[in-house]
C-alpha cells in the first residue's frame, strides 16, 4: 500500500478557507467512503477531525468539512483561527481491515 | 473519559524484541477493535496492525508482517504488540488507537521505540 498524496504545507490568514487535498487509488480513497482526517499539533496524539468523507465527531467545530470526489478526498478549513495551525493527515479504509495515511499537510496560519 | 495509556517502548539494538502495552480505560474495551499506528520522526503515520474485538481476526500491514504480533486481555482491558527481529525503520512513536467502525476515534500518547546499535 502506497501513501495517500497530500501536499507538504498550505498556509492561510485568519479567517480566510484552506483546503488540504489527499490523492489515492481505485484500490482507497476511491472504492471506500471511509476517509478520515487528523489534527496534530505538535508533540501532542493525532485528533480525529473528520470520518466517513464528510462527518464530524462531537466537539469538532462545524469550520471543518469534508468532501471526495473520485480518488482524491480534501478537508476546508473555513474562518481560519490560529489554533488550526497544525499538521493534517488524511487516512483511507483500503479493505480487508487495512488502512493507509497520507504523508501530512503542514498547516500555517500567517 | 476515553484513555489509553502506553508503554513499553525504549531503545533496542538491530534485531532485538520488545513488548508495547496499551492500557485502556473509560471505555468498555471489549466492545472495541483495537489498533497500532506508528510515527516515524519528523515523518507521517503509518497503521500497524488491527485485532478484533474478540481477537478472531488479526491483520498486519506489509512491513511488519511475520515480526510482529497484536494481542489483547479483554479482562485486562489491554492491548499489545510484541516486536521481533526490529529494524532500524521501526524507529517511531508507536500509538494504540481505538477502532469507532473504519476510522481511529481515540489515541493514545504514543510510546517511542529506537533501533540503534
Amino acid at each position: 500500500q502506497s501513501a495517500l498524496t497530500q501536499p507538504r504545507s498550505v498556509s492561510g490568514s485568519p479567517g480566510q478557507s484552506v483546503t488540504i487535498s489527499c490523492t489515492g487509488t481505485s484500490s482507497d480513497v476511491g472504492d471506500y467512503n471511509y476517509v478520515s482526517w487528523y489534527q496534530q499539533h505538535p508533540g501532542k496524539a493525532p485528533k480525529l477531525m473528520i470520518y466517513d468523507v464528510s462527518k464530524r465527531p462531537s466537539g469538532v467545530p462545524d469550520r471543518f468539512s469534508g468532501s471526495k470526489s473520485g480518488n482524491t478526498a480534501s478537508l476546508t478549513i473555513s474562518g481560519l483561527q490560529a489554533e488550526d495551525e497544525a499538521d493534517y493527515y488524511c487516512c483511507s479504509y483500503a479493505g480487508s481491515y487495512t488502512w493507509v495515511f497520507g504523508g501530512g499537510t503542514k498547516l500555517t496560519v500567517l | 473519559e476515553v484513555q489509553l495509556v502506553e508503554s513499553g517502548g525504549g531503545l533496542v539494538q538491530p534485531g532485538g524484541s520488545l513488548r508495547l502495552s496499551c492500557a485502556a480505560s473509560g471505555f468498555t474495551f471489549s466492545s472495541y477493535s483495537m489498533n497500532w499506528v506508528r510515527q516515524t520522526p519528523g515523518k507521517g503515520l503509518e497503521w500497524v496492525s488491527y485485532i478484533s474485538s474478540s481477537s478472531s481476526s488479526i491483520y498486519y500491514a506489509d512491513s511488519v508482517k511475520g515480526r510482529f504480533t497484536i494481542s489483547r486481555d479483554n479482562a485486562k482491558n489491554s492491548l499489545y504488540l510484541q516486536m521481533n527481529s526490529l529494524r532500524a525503520e521501526d524507529t517511531a512513536v508507536y500509538y494504540c488507537a481505538r477502532a469507532a467502525a473504519l476510522h481511529f476515534d481515540y489515541w493514545g500518547q504514543g510510546t517511542l521505540v529506537t533501533v540503534s546499535s
